[in-house]
């Protein structure tokens, strides 16, 4: 069964860079059209869409956000990074790995994120 | 932008009864790329319906997704005490939104 674990540093320096890896574990991060995602959840409040990276490379990140994200995909560890640089107290938050893109029974595809990781607290703080 | 409101915020009912939940969008949504999640605290989000209406794999046949365009509904016909959580929609277009959240809480 598919798994996701994300990693990475849990306290992070305002300004500095949040690096945070996600490991796919059960298949291959190839096997299918997915997409790979990360989503954040500030404490207390609801959830944020970060960006995508598919296995071919292709990425597409949350506008407001877009010039300071970076996704990337290691094949040959089936993994994929976020990296958020320039970081401030706004955040703070749970990241979430997730895999999109859901098949249902016929192979149809539906915007959904069916398998998420278990989330990582990051604090930005000095 | 899409915007996803959800109505209401908090919803106090009790075991054995119907919960409706709204999700309403400032713009047409596309049902194929309309979701439901249900969180519980400490925990991930985990997929309830996708397509608006179809049930995620292991999700009970008391859940139901309903609606189309910019108005949709989850609804859970009788309430079990698993079910007390905070449920989230979800949309995309160009980008994903979540709406930001109804609390089911028991009653």
């Amino acid at each position: 069964q598919l798994q996701l674990q994300e990693s990475g540093s849990g306290l992070v320096k305002p300004s500095e860079t949040l690096s945070l890896t996600c490991v796919v574990s059960g298949d291959s991060i190839s096997s299918r059209s997915h997409s790979w995602n990360w989503i954040r959840q500030p404490p207390g409040k609801g959830l944020e869409w970060i960006g995508y990276i598919y296995q071919s490379g292709n990425t597409y990140y949350r506008p407001s956000l877009k010039s300071r994200v970076t996704i990337s995909v290691d094949r040959s560890k089936n993994q994929f990074s976020l990296k958020l640089k320039s970081v401030t107290a706004a955040d703070t938050a749970v990241y979430y790995c997730a895999r999109g893109d859901y098949y249902d029974s016929s192979g149809y595809s539906f915007e959904a994120f069916d398998i998420w990781g278990q989330g990582i607290m990051v604090t930005v703080s000095s | 932008e899409i915007v996803l409101t959800q109505s209401p915020g908090t919803l106090s009912l009790s075991p054995g009864e119907r919960a409706t939940l709204s999700c309403r969008a400032s713009q047409h949504v596309i049902s194929n790329y309309l979701a439901w999640y249900q969180q519980k605290p400490g925990q991930a989000p985990r997929l309830v319906i996708y397509g608006a209406s179809n049930r995620a794999s292991g999700i009970p046949d008391r859940f139901s997704g309903s609606g189309s365009g910019t108005d949709f509904t989850l609804t859970i016909s009788r309430l079990e005490p698993e079910d007390f959580a905070v449920y989230y929609c979800q949309q995309y277009d160009t980008s994903y939104t979540f709406g930001q959240g109804t609390k089911l809480e028991i009653k």
